[in-house]
């Protein structure tokens, strides 16, 4: 049964500090996507890569937040430095080229004190 | 920004029920899909109508989309408890991108 996997699932760390978040999505989709979600804005799109290559960031905070696919099994999303406002659960989604359905990952839940 | 909006913003029933979520959204669309999130996990697809069909099954789901009114509803038929979830509507354009509204949370007391 393939699924996306993220880690960490959790994260508290403290404001200031960096924060890196990992994804490994389907074997064979080659699109990948950032969600954050909160209460108060609900799910939010960061960013989103196809073959590996970022195509849109523009829902991303560029001063501190930024997005790689290092290769094909493997996309991070890095915080730096984090903020009390970037505590939310991030999760990762991954896909197949033409195909409109996303797969989402379990989620990772950041507590930034 | 958000495109969709779902109604109600919360739903309680009885399992047995019926459950009728909406969901609006205001520009044009390529499809509309509808996603479950059960609580502390990632959100799952449930079901896609494209811009060209009105209505659609899949097993105790129906959704319809109206592009005249620009507005789509989720309908689960014979709720049961293990359907308590939040429900999302997305909203996809010419590109792979959705845009999902806030949610529906949907109760089903056994």
């Amino acid at each position: 049964d393939a699924r996306v996997t993220q880690t960490p699932r959790h994260k508290v760390t403290e404001m200031g500090q960096e924060v890196t978040m990992r994804c490994q999505p389907i074997l064979g989709h080659n699109t990948v996507f950032w969600y954050r979600q909160t209460m108060m804005q609900g799910l939010e799109l960061l960013a989103y890569f196809r073959n590996r290559a970022p195509l849109d960031d523009s829902g991303m905070p560029k001063d501190r937040f930024s997005a790689e696919m290092p290769d094909a099994t493997l996309a991070t999303l890095k915080i730096q430095p984090s903020e009390p406002r970037d505590s939310a659960v991030y999760f990762c989604a991954s896909g197949r080229s033409g195909g409109v359905t996303q797969y989402f990952g379990p989620g990772t839940r950041l507590t930034v004190l | 920004s958000q495109q969709g909006e779902e109604d109600p913003q919360a739903l309680s029933i009885q399992e047995g029920e019926n459950a009728t979520m909406n969901c609006s959204y205001k520009t044009s669309i390529n499809n509309l899909q509808w996603y479950r999130q059960n609580s502390g996990r990632g959100l799952v697809h449930l079901i896609l109508i494209r811009s060209n069909e009105r209505e659609k099954h899949s097993g105790r789901l129906r959704v319809t989309l109206d592009t005249s009114k620009k507005s789509s509803s989720l309908l689960i038929t014979a709720s049961r408890a293990a359907d308590t979830a939040s429900y999302f509507c997305a909203t996809a354009g010419a590109n792979s991108k959705l845009t999902f509204g806030k949610g529906i949370t949907l109760s089903v007391r056994p």
